[in-house]
């Protein structure tokens, strides 16, 4: 089975200071990960995915992921926060057969001025 | 290409009620999922289908339904409306159905349930 788990449901951050999304899963096969974002009265867009190969992952407006297997994590990055940047934040995590998508509950980014 | 488009956007409904939203996925897309979301509770995940026929459903009761046509439109229907069906239904569509594709989401319809 697989599960998501994001850490801080809401997180705060100063105009061009480093962003931090924690996101750790679960999964009892190779999973696939994904960072989407939602903006108010939208949908979710995503922002980076990994599947195989490095473990570096990067994503669209200077967003990116690392894949750390040995402590299960797959936490969002970005060097400078942008005002733009505030939105809500999913993890999500696939298993490697069927399309079924297991979603965290979602981390709700203020930039500060 | 244009993306996912849901309708309607919005949608005020009673307890007791049915309600049926409808998702077109972008072209050329053949699965649909849709996700149910709350405040706290994320996104939960509610079916898929692909080729007409569902292929996952999440643990929801059976109030909730779905169904996909040939042009690979879906509907889902909510009968006997609760206050908790207040929400943001989200439609997704991907190429195909393999984990590893991107799954593309339309605005949502919010319902709220009075």
């Amino acid at each position: 089975a697989q599960s998501v788990t994001q850490l801080g449901s809401h997180v705060s951050v100063s105009e061009g200071a480093l962003v931090l999304l924690r996101c750790n899963y679960s999964s009892s096969v190779p999973p696939y990960l994904f960072w989407y974002v939602q903006y108010p009265n939208q949908g979710l867009q995503l922002l980076l995915k990994y599947t195989t190969g490095a473990t570096l992952v990067k994503g669209i407006n200077g967003f990116e992921a690392e894949f750390k297997k040995s402590e299960t994590s797959f936490h969002l990055t970005k060097p400078s926060a942008h005002m733009s940047d505030a939105a809500e934040y999913f993890c999500a995590v696939s298993a490697n057969t069927g399309n079924q998508f297991y979603f965290g509950t979602g981390t709700s980014l203020t930039v500060i001025p | 290409k244009a993306g996912v488009t849901q309708t309607p956007r919005y949608l005020i409904k009673t307890r007791g009620q049915q309600v049926t939203l409808s998702c077109s996925p972008i072209s050329g897309h053949r699965s649909v999922s849709w996700y149910q979301q709350t405040p706290g509770q994320g996104l939960q995940f509610l079916f898929e289908y692909f080729s007409e026929t569902q292929r996952n459903k999440g643990n929801f009761p059976g109030r909730f339904s779905g169904r996909q046509f040939s042009n690979s439109r879906s509907e889902m229907n909510v009968s006997t409306l609760e206050l908790g069906d207040s929400a943001l239904y989200l439609c997704a569509s991907s190429l195909i159905r393999d984990s590893y594709n991107e799954q593309f989401f339309g605005p949502g319809t919010r319902l709220t349930v009075l």
